[in-house]
This record gives C-alpha cells, sequence and structure tokens, in this order.
C-alpha cells in the first residue's frame, strides 16, 4: 500500500532552472496539499487542493505554481528556482479539508538550488 | 503570540520514563487537534487524533483543555523508539492546518 508517493526524492536545481514536483495517492483522497518545510520555521502551506478540478494558494504560494492532474495527482512546479527555494517538500493527503480529517504525508523530496 | 507554540525542548528521559508535552493555540475558534510524530528527516505521520473527552492509544494519552487552550501529550514507559520530533497541529475554521514547530524527545538507554 503505498498511500503518497512522491518524485524525485533529491533535487539539485541552478538558479533559474525550472522542475516540477510530482505527487500521487492512491487512497481515494478528495484534499491534496504541498508543504515546505524549513529549519526553525516549521510546516508552512504552499498551495492545496480542496478537490479535483479546484486548487488555492495556502501561507507561501509565490515562486510556485500546482495542477491538480486528476483525483490521484497534484504537481508542484517551480518557474525559476531561486535559492530561497532550497528547502525540503512534502506532499500530502486526506479525505476531505474537513477538520477532523487527518493528513497522510509522501517522503519528502530534498531540493536544493545553488 | 504564535498561533500554536510548543516547547522545542529537547526533553531527555531514561527509558521507561513518563514524559508530557504541552501545545498552546491562541485561536479559541480552533475545532479540531492532532499529534504527528516526524523523526529526523522522514515525514510527519500522524500519532492520534485529540478529542475533547481524551483520549488513549496504548502509552498515549491525548488531552484537551479549551478554557486554557492547550492540549497535552502523556507518553508512559517511554522507549527508545519514541526518540522524536511531536509534532502540534490544529485546525481551524475547517480550512487552515495550523503547525507548530514541534517538541524534540530522546530517549536513553
Amino acid at each position: 500500500n503505498a498511500g503518497v508517493t512522491q518524485t524525485p526524492k533529491f533535487q539539485v536545481l541552478k538558479t533559474g532552472q525550472s522542475m516540477t514536483l510530482q505527487c500521487a495517492q492512491d487512497m481515494n483522497h478528495n484534499s491534496m496539499y504541498w508543504y515546505r518545510q524549513d529549519p526553525g520555521m516549521g510546516l508552512r502551506l504552499i498551495y492545496y487542493s480542496a478537490s479535483e478540478g479546484t486548487t488555492d494558494k495556502g501561507e507561501v504560494p509565490n515562486g510556485y505554481n500546482v495542477s491538480r492532474l486528476n483525483k490521484r495527482e497534484f504537481s508542484l512546479r517551480l518557474e525559476s528556482a531561486a535559492p530561497s527555494q532550497t528547502s525540503v517538500y512534502f506532499c500530502a493527503s486526506s479525505v476531505s479539508q474537513l477538520s477532523n480529517q487527518p493528513q497522510h504525508f509522501g517522503d519528502g523530496t530534498r531540493l536544493s538550488i545553488l | 503570540r504564535k498561533e500554536v507554540e510548543q516547547d522545542p525542548g529537547p526533553f531527555n528521559v531514561p527509558e521507561g520514563a513518563t514524559v508530557a508535552f504541552n501545545c498552546t493555540y491562541s485561536n479559541s475558534a480552533s475545532q479540531s487537534f492532532f499529534w504527528y510524530r516526524q523523526d529526523c528527516r522522514k515525514e510527519p505521520k500522524l500519532l492520534m487524533s485529540v478529542y475533547s473527552s481524551g483520549n488513549e492509544d496504548g502509552r498515549f494519552t491525548a488531552q484537551l483543555n479549551r478554557a486554557s487552550q492547550y492540549i497535552s501529550l502523556l507518553i508512559r514507559d517511554s522507549k527508545l523508539s519514541d526518540s522524536a520530533t511531536y509534532l502540534c497541529v490544529v485546525n481551524l475554521n475547517n480550512r487552515k492546518l495550523i503547525w507548530g514547530l514541534g517538541t524534540s524527545l530522546a530517549v536513553n538507554p
């Protein structure tokens, strides 16, 4: 049972390069999320998708775009990478956005921007 | 005041000890609460939801005190494998999850 799968697990980019982080879940969840985690900052929400066909900005959306390709997949794109985007990125999913539904996480993408 | 605050620790305890963490939240409209654990360089994993009446899962007990706006996590009979960072999470108005920075626990042999 894979749960939430993220690819790639590690990536090094040069400033200005673009890339897409992939996320897929096999739990038939409606809601999906992208977070970044930095030392001393905790988890910060970048974008989320409450349901297939919808996306909304989170706390730190600047410099990112997302696509909810279908119910299973939610990708995060960096159009022009900057050193400030060096971080660990986590994708998560939940049954719904309702308050009592916990989120399940992928094992992260460690991204370094040089 | 931060929306969710946790003592960062580290808490160093011997195996078999009982340890408790608190997490305070600032918004009284907060609706649901969770504890997650995160191992070093790993993803957060749900430990338990926190219910109004309090709840227990084996060696772990979670409590909610709405009047004082805090939740707590009690770990009994600590194991080496309990060493991790424990994240407090508060759901506000069905829309926004607010994550604490975590409390670090080290259980020593």
